[in-house]
């Protein structure tokens, strides 16, 4: 159980278009989920924290109207890059948030990531 | 199907104590295994193994990967409270096609006793 889908897992596209990633909680329900940009050999960096029915919240140096985070529902959050450019090439991970009491509660689970090239 | 692995899904250990946390993979095209410390909702990195046999160490944390036998372990040294959090081990795919996937585990939840 637990598992987090991502779709695309690879997209490319031109500069100045807009490319949706989709994080789907498949066999439990996250009113929180996650959205993290990957850099090679560094940490996984916290873009935003997606939140069910209400606004996401974003760290500090992440541009809201760059990056556009829907939470429709208590199974699916998406992330769009609006106007992607070239630095905007990354690997973006998503991760869902087990509800509940221990020891599984609080849980991460994690996709298994979207490359966006960007050209 | 892809897999990555990890043993044991939870641990309690006094301070003063050695750990050692299991990561096994089966992946059909192999990059790279990192390990990372979970504490709040970003995980830190902590290890990238691409090679056999050889230690990557940091302080009292240190990691090997086996290539052949498919895992990974990570040890960590004289535990202090502060290493109590959820380790994470995952595994890169070679990006040779369009399926360039990052598998995570389920992760160790590790809990240090003073």
């Amino acid at each position: 159980g637990a598992v987090v889908s991502q779709h695309p897992s690879w997209v490319i596209c031109k500069s100045g278009t807009s490319v949706k990633i989709e994080c789907r909680s498949l066999d439990f329900q996250a009113t929180t989920m996650f959205w993290y940009r990957q850099f090679p050999k560094q940490s996984l960096m916290l873009m935003a924290t997606s939140n069910e029915g209400s606004k996401a919240t974003y760290e500090q140096g992440v541009e809201k109207d760059k990056f556009l985070i829907n939470h429709a529902s208590l199974t699916l959050s998406t992330l769009t890059v609006t106007s992607a450019h070239p630095e905007d090439s990354s690997f973006y991970i998503c991760s869902a948030c087990l509800e509940g009491p221990l020891p599984r509660g609080g849980e991460l689970f994690f996709g298994e990531g979207s490359r966006l090239t960007v050209l | 199907e892809d897999k990555v692995v990890q043993s044991p899904l939870s641990l309690v250990v006094h301070e003063g104590d050695t750990v050692t946390l299991n990561c096994s993979y089966e992946v059909t095209n192999f990059r790279s295994l990192l390990w990372y410390k979970q504490e709040k909702k970003a995980p830190t990195f902590l290890f990238m193994l691409t090679s056999s046999g050889i230690e990557k160490k940091s302080g009292r944390l240190s990691s090997i990967l086996d290539k052949k036998e498919l895992f990974s372990i990570l040890n960590i040294t004289a535990t202090q409270t502060g290493d109590s959090a959820v380790y994470l081990c995952a595994v890169e795919n070679y990006p040779m096609n369009r399926d360039d996937k990052i598998i995570f585990g389920k992760g160790t939840r590790l809990h240090i006793l003073p």
